[in-house]
């Protein structure tokens, strides 16, 4: 079976500060993706991050990296410099193309920014 | 490139109605996927369809069926609507081996 954990609700950051949102997965598959998707009030879920199970170095985009541990099963997010439009949810997904390239998401992070 | 197109924004149904959403791919994707959201559940997929036909399907019940055109538009809908179908739909397209595009959802709430 597919499944994405994602075990903080809420979290909170200072303005400025770094912030890891935490994302473990579980699959047999040795091919996968990993995605990480943000959500802001308005509904529209935003990409953000991508890495690829065989890829060797963790994915960066721009103040986006994703910390990828293969043997743990885990993908955490890392927002460096968090600005207030970074207050979201953020949801961590996987790809699975042994099920039809299907997607799993997690339960999702509500991250809040303090100024 | 236009983003992926969602209407209605909002909608508001009483329980035993029904309500079809509708959703318009990014040009040239032919997978066109539907979710559903509620507060803390998550996103719960409900099915894709390619190329007019449904490739996967979630854990939904009968009431939610859904279609594609041979434009990759797509249709949602949800028959004899409940209290608990009150929830954000979205729906994302994409190429097979890519990431997802989302729409900006449609609001359903069930009175």
């Amino acid at each position: 079976a597919q499944k994405i954990t994602q075990t903080q609700p809420g979290m909170f950051v200072q303005e400025k500060e770094a912030v890891t949102l935490d994302c473990t997965y579980d699959t047999s598959d040795q091919s996968y993706g990993l995605f990480w998707y943000k959500q802001p009030s308005s509904g529209e879920m935003i990409f953000l991050i991508y890495q690829g199970s065989y890829d060797e170095q963790n994915a960066t985009e721009g103040r986006y990296s994703l910390n990828f541990q293969k043997a743990r099963k885990s993908a955490n997010l890392v927002i460096s410099a968090s600005q207030l439009g970074d207050s979201a949810m953020y949801f961590c997904a996987m790809r699975v193309p042994g099920t039809g390239n299907q997607f799993y998401f997690g339960t999702g992070t509500s991250l809040t920014v303090i100024p | 490139k236009a983003g992926v197109t969602q209407t209605p924004r909002y909608l508001i149904k009483t329980r035993g109605q029904q309500v079809t959403l509708s959703c318009s791919p990014i040009s040239g994707h032919r997978s066109v996927s539907w979710y559903q959201q509620t507060p803390g559940q998550g996103l719960q997929f409900l099915f894709e369809y390619f190329s007019e036909t449904q490739r996967n399907k979630g854990n939904f019940p009968g009431r939610f069926s859904g279609r594609q055109f041979s434009n990759s538009r797509s249709e949602m809908n949800v028959s004899t609507l409940e209290l608990g179908d009150s929830a954000l739909y979205l729906c994302a397209s994409r190429e097979l081996n890519e990431k997802l595009f989302f729409g900006s959802g449609t609001q359903l709430s069930v009175l």
